[in-house]
Formats: C-alpha cells, sequence, structure tokens
C-alpha cells in the first residue's frame, strides 16, 4: 500500500535553532516529491519540488534532500523563526498522471523565544 | 499574487442533504483538483481534473461525488447525499500541469454534516 511516514510526530525548538524532519515514502509509481507547510486552518503552502533526479533543493531557509534508492526525504529549517511554526507535510506524487498526491501525517513544529 | 478562491468558508448541513462546494482555480490553471482532510487527520487526495474530464480519483470518490466545472472559472465538488464521516475541511486546489508541477491551494471549506 502507498504510504508517507514522516518523524517525529511533533517538534519543539528554540527560535534560531536549526531542525530537521525526515520522510520515509513506499509509493509507486513514484513521480516527485513535495514539502508543504500548513498554518492551522488554511490550505497547504508548497515548499519544494523533487523529481526522481533530484538529491536537493533550496527554497530559503528550507532545504530538502531525497534519496531515491533508499525512498528517504528531509527537510532542514536554518535560523528558525517564530512563523516557522506549523505543520510540515511530506507528499508524494503517485500515479502514472502523477497528479494524485500522497500525503503524509505531517510534523507540527513548534517555535518558542 | 493569483490564488485559489473557495466558497463559502464554512458549510453547515443536515444528513442526506446535497452540498456543492465552490473554487474557483488560477486563472490560467489547466489541473483541477479536491482533497479533504477530516479533522486531526492527514489530508487524502479525492479528484483531479483536466480537458472536461476526470483525470485519477481516489478510491473515497465513490458515486456519491462528482465535480464539474460549469464554466470558464468555477470548479465544484458535489456531495448528493452527506453523510456524518463526509464532515472535514475540503481544499481545491489547481496547477499549470501535471508531474512535477505546483499544487496551489485553496483556504479550504470546513463542511459540517449534523
Amino acid at each position: 500500500k502507498n504510504q508517507v511516514e514522516q518523524s517525529p510526530q511533533s517538534l519543539i525548538i528554540l527560535e534560531g535553532k536549526n531542525c530537521t524532519l525526515q520522510c520515509n515514502y513506499t509509493v509507486s509509481p513514484f513521480s516527485n516529491l513535495r514539502w508543504y507547510k500548513q498554518d492551522t486552518g488554511r490550505g497547504p503552502v508548497s515548499l519544494t519540488i523533487m523529481t526522481f533526479s533530484e538529491n536537493t533543493k533550496s527554497n530559503g531557509r528550507y532545504t530538502a534532500t531525497l534519496d531515491a534508492d533508499t525512498k528517504q526525504s528531509s527537510l532542514h529549517i536554518t535560523a528558525s523563526q517564530l512563523s516557522d511554526s506549523a505543520s510540515y507535510i511530506c507528499v508524494v506524487s503517485e500515479g502514472q498522471a502523477g497528479t494524485a498526491l500522497i500525503f503524509g501525517k505531517g510534523t507540527t513544529l513548534s517555535v518558542s523565544s | 499574487e493569483p490564488e485559489v478562491t473557495q466558497t463559502p468558508s464554512h458549510q453547515v448541513t443536515q444528513m442526506g442533504q446535497e452540498v456543492i462546494l465552490r473554487c474557483v482555480p488560477i486563472s490560467n490553471h489547466l489541473y483541477f483538483y479536491w482533497y479533504r482532510q477530516i479533522l486531526g487527520q492527514k489530508v487524502e487526495f479525492l479528484v483531479s481534473f483536466y480537458n472536461n474530464e476526470i483525470s485519477e480519483k481516489s478510491e473515497i470518490f465513490d458515486d456519491q461525488f462528482s465535480v464539474e466545472r460549469p464554466d470558464g472559472s468555477n470548479f465544484t465538488l458535489k456531495i448528493r447525499s452527506t453523510k456524518l464521516e463526509d464532515s472535514a475541511m475540503y481544499f481545491c486546489a489547481s496547477s499549470s500541469g501535471r508531474l512535477s508541477n505546483e499544487q496551489f491551494f485553496g483556504p479550504g471549506t470546513r463542511l459540517t454534516v449534523l
């Protein structure tokens, strides 16, 4: 069964610190992997999209990595800010058309001052 | 900056009633999607739509659900006879292409079935 697993489930860090979130997936056929940020009660916002051939992609303070062989990805957040407090969701695009997205449960990040 | 909009923001309905959730995708996008998120759970894919037909759909998207693009701007999700378990946040999304193209999500419609 196609699944996306994330760890940790939740994380609390101090403002200014770095953190890394993990994602493992068992999705086939694989099209691409995305990281989304979702604020409470809002729609997800895309941070990065990586295809099979990409190993790393950055978007400001967010850097995502992908190891397609081990089916693992990580999202590294540098110099965290209070506004980074949100749910970070790993999403894998599946299927021949590549339009169906399979979501992980997310990691809830809380950044405190 | 263009964005996906959804109406209403909150819909309350009685079990067995029909509801229509509305979305206005970003104007030059060609692919449209519906997702749902039951409170406290992960986002789940329902359906993708392109060229006036369904491209992909999940097991959740059964005969009670239908989608339509009635005009050049709106994209709707209809639930024919709502059940208690249909209570969720429903997100519409759109993209300019498929595969590696970014999907832009709307703010969601919270559906409460009583």
